[in-house]
């Protein structure tokens, strides 16, 4: 059963960057693409970009120049860096997997999901 | 603002079927398949609908989906107290360099 397990700071102040880190469990780590999603308060879900094994990324076109995704590959770990956080980036976080070779809305594992507060 | 369309919310009373829309355009549903997930209060997202018509194993068949040009649905039937829950709709635009986009999401009232 692959299980997806994220961490990262909670708390952030303006201006700082926001790091965190999905850790797979329980299934291979090539041949998909590792994504993150937000939903900020009372807001819909929001794609920020995904990543594959090769490193090639794909990412939402209004985040894109804050967003860095990268990856290891010996941990089966993959990681999200957004710089310059304001409120607005205020939201909560999940990592998830697209069981494809990327291009499709396909999500069938989710991490538990970071809360992540810029004040 | 999301660019796939769904009403905000959406109600039934137990047994009834209910539908959930979702609009799209040329570039996103028109052109790739829909996606469904269902967010429990609390729970991360779950994927219900896959490729517009595809139930993941151990999604009951009370749940169906389908897609025509730049729409999709889904539908619930034999509606359940359970049932009760956001549902986002997904799928792939390919404007730009190609990115995932959702719908702004659907709040399910079981009556």
């Amino acid at each position: 059963q692959v299980q997806l397990q994220q961490w990262g700071a909670g708390l952030l102040k303006p201006s700082e960057t926001l790091s965190l880190t999905c850790a797979v469990y329980g299934g291979s780590f090539s041949g998909y693409y590792w994504s993150w999603i937000r939903q900020p308060p009372g807001k819909g879900l929001e794609w920020i970009g995904e990543i594959n094994h090769s490193g090639r990324t794909n990412y939402n076109p209004s985040l894109k120049s804050r967003v860095t995704l990268s990856m290891d590959t010996s941990k089966n770990q993959f990681s999200l860096n957004l710089r310059s956080v304001t409120a607005a980036d205020t939201a909560l976080y999940y990592c998830a997997r697209n069981p494809t070779r990327g291009a499709s809305g396909w999500l069938d594992y989710w991490g538990q999901g970071n809360l992540v507060i810029v004040s | 603002q999301s660019v796939l369309t769904q009403p905000p919310s959406a109600s039934g009373t137990p047994g009834q079927r209910v539908t959930i829309s979702c609009s799209g355009t040329s570039s996103n549903i028109g052109n790739n398949y829909v996606y469904w997930y269902q967010r429990l209060p609390g729970m991360a997202p779950k994927l219900l609908i896959y490729k517009s018509y595809q139930r993941p194993s151990g999604v009951p068949e009370r749940f169906s989906g389908s897609q025509s040009g730049a729409s999709a649905s889904l539908a619930i039937s034999g509606l359940r107290s359970e049932d009760e829950a956001e549902y986002y709709c997904a799928a792939w635009d390919d404007s730009l360099t190609g990115h995932v986009v959702f719908g702004g999401g659907t709040k399910l009232t079981v009556l």
